[in-house]
């Protein structure tokens, strides 16, 4: 199964922007790359996903590298309620049954 | 409002007394899985279903049981609770398993076995 590598921890100050990076230098052409996060004490939440092309939601962007070995899922203004540990999970067809999560990044943000 | 509910929320309960924790999604979801967190181990997959009457094993099962006998619910057994199934659970579901969904989860279920 293709692999991930992310940074243990990143900080940001409130309202600036914030770049989470991903690593999936093994990835096929089936992944997906997904992210999820979580906030203290609750469960993970889905944040945006996506193949080849860049993504838009409500919650943030997913920008991915055009040999798609690495993505960026970025915040546009961050807030307090933004710090949560964030996960980047790569999921096909094969592995699609579960996700399978890494050990995250988590990010604070600061006043 | 679009969501998983887990009950309880908190549960101490004795080595080997039958427990149940109940999952119930209002999406009409097919697919739903049960996971669970421990410090250093990160979330690891327990069980998951495909659809009503169709369940599977995943990476950690030893020691539970699930059923899927409606589309909305998928309860997590503990026939017999020993201590090393402390830990926190989550339940999921999806629209279907296809790698283009994505996941809601419940809000957890913290378990404490004496």
């Amino acid at each position: 199964d293709a692999k991930t590598t992310q940074p243990n921890s990143m900080e940001s100050n409130e309202e600036e922007p914030v770049h989470l990076p991903c690593n999936h230098s093994t990835i096929s052409g089936t992944d997906y790359i997904h992210w999820y996060r979580q906030l203290p004490s609750q469960g993970p939440e889905y944040v945006i996903h996506g193949l080849t092309s860049n993504v838009n939601n409500r919650m943030a962007s997913l920008a991915i590298a055009e040999d798609r070995k690495s993505s960026t899922l970025i915040l546009h203004r961050a807030t307090l309620r933004d710090a949560a540990v964030y996960y980047c999970i790569l999921k096909n067809t094969g592995t699609a049954s579960k996700l399978t999560f890494g050990t995250g990044t988590r990010l604070q943000v600061t006043l | 409002e679009a969501q998983v509910t887990q009950n309880p929320r908190y549960l101490i309960t004795v080595t080997g007394k039958k427990l149940t924790v109940t999952c119930s999604q209002n999406m009409n979801h097919e697919y739903m899985s049960w996971y669970r967190q421990d410090p250093g181990l990160g979330l690891r997959q327990i069980y998951y279903s495909m659809n009503v009457e169709v369940t599977d094993k995943g990476d950690v099962p030893e020691g539970y049981k699930v059923s899927r006998k409606e589309k909305r619910n998928f309860p997590l057994i503990l026939e017999s609770p020993s201590p090393n199934q402390t830990s926190l659970y989550f339940c999921a579901s999806s629209l279907t398993n296809r790698p283009n969904y994505g996941y809601t989860f419940g809000s957890g279920t913290r378990l404490t076995v004496v």
